[in-house]
């Protein structure tokens, strides 16, 4: 968890609300992920930021928009969710796209209601 | 299509014995696979990597194994504490993009005294 923060740590929102989800890295890292963790499924990939410019978006629905300022930080933007996108959503960096191992923050924990 | 199948969902073991964990998987040529703790409402946490034309890799009480004809890491702790009572996740990475990371739902182990 150590450098990598992420607020809120808890949310619960309803169908119609738009939220965002705020991550934050102290580490000098490049390159920032989105991932989703749902129960009892594996970790899905949903957006690679390398130097602040989108690379990868895994067909995530366009209710997810992601947003990268800088390097430091990336947002994750919700509206009209659906009950099933209720999961773990995690954001990670890594030194650069070709570093082998990310650094994850403790997760926000989604309830769409 | 890519596949990561983690043992069985659960394990549970005595004190002091050594916990073993299996991570097999199909259609991939990983060029490393990589262990990570996950405690509950926490981010997995990085614990070893293993490279393809490695046979072993140990860490204090941790020891990771990777055949890669028969497709499987086995990750053994030893001496198991209640302390590492957690989620373990395996990951595959091809090379390049970290974005390649394919994980494993996981194996929840649980130590007891």
């Amino acid at each position: 968890e150590t450098g990598v923060t992420q607020t809120p740590r808890h949310l619960v929102m309803g169908m119609t609300n738009k939220k965002s989800l705020k991550c934050e890295q102290h580490l000098g890292h490049n390159a920032m992920y989105w991932y989703k963790q749902s129960a009892k499924k594996p970790l899905e990939l949903m957006f690679v930021y390398n130097f602040k410019e989108q690379t990868e978006n895994n067909s995530v629905p366009s209710r997810f928009s992601p947003e990268c300022p800088n390097s430091s930080h990336l947002f994750l933007h919700l509206h009209t969710l659906q009950p099933e996108d209720s999961a773990l959503y995690l954001c990670a960096s890594s030194q650069d796209l070709w570093a082998q191992v990310p650094y994850f923050g403790p997760g926000t924990r989604l309830t769409v209601t | 299509s890519q596949k990561i199948e983690q043992n069985s969902e659960a394990l549970n073991i005595q004190e002091g014995k050594t916990a073993t964990l299996t991570c097999n998987y199909t259609n991939y040529s990983p060029a490393y696979l990589q262990w990570y703790r996950q405690d509950p409402g926490r981010g997995p946490v990085f614990l070893l990597l293993i490279r393809e034309n490695e046979k072993e890799k140990r860490k204090e009480r941790l020891k990771v194994t990777f055949d890669t004809t028969l497709k499987q890491s086995l990750f053994h702790i030893t001496a198991s504490q209640p302390a590492d009572s957690a989620t373990y996740l395996c990951a595959l990475g091809g090379g390049g993009s970290q974005g390649n990371l394919i994980f494993g739902k996981g194996t929840k182990l649980s130590v007891k005294p």
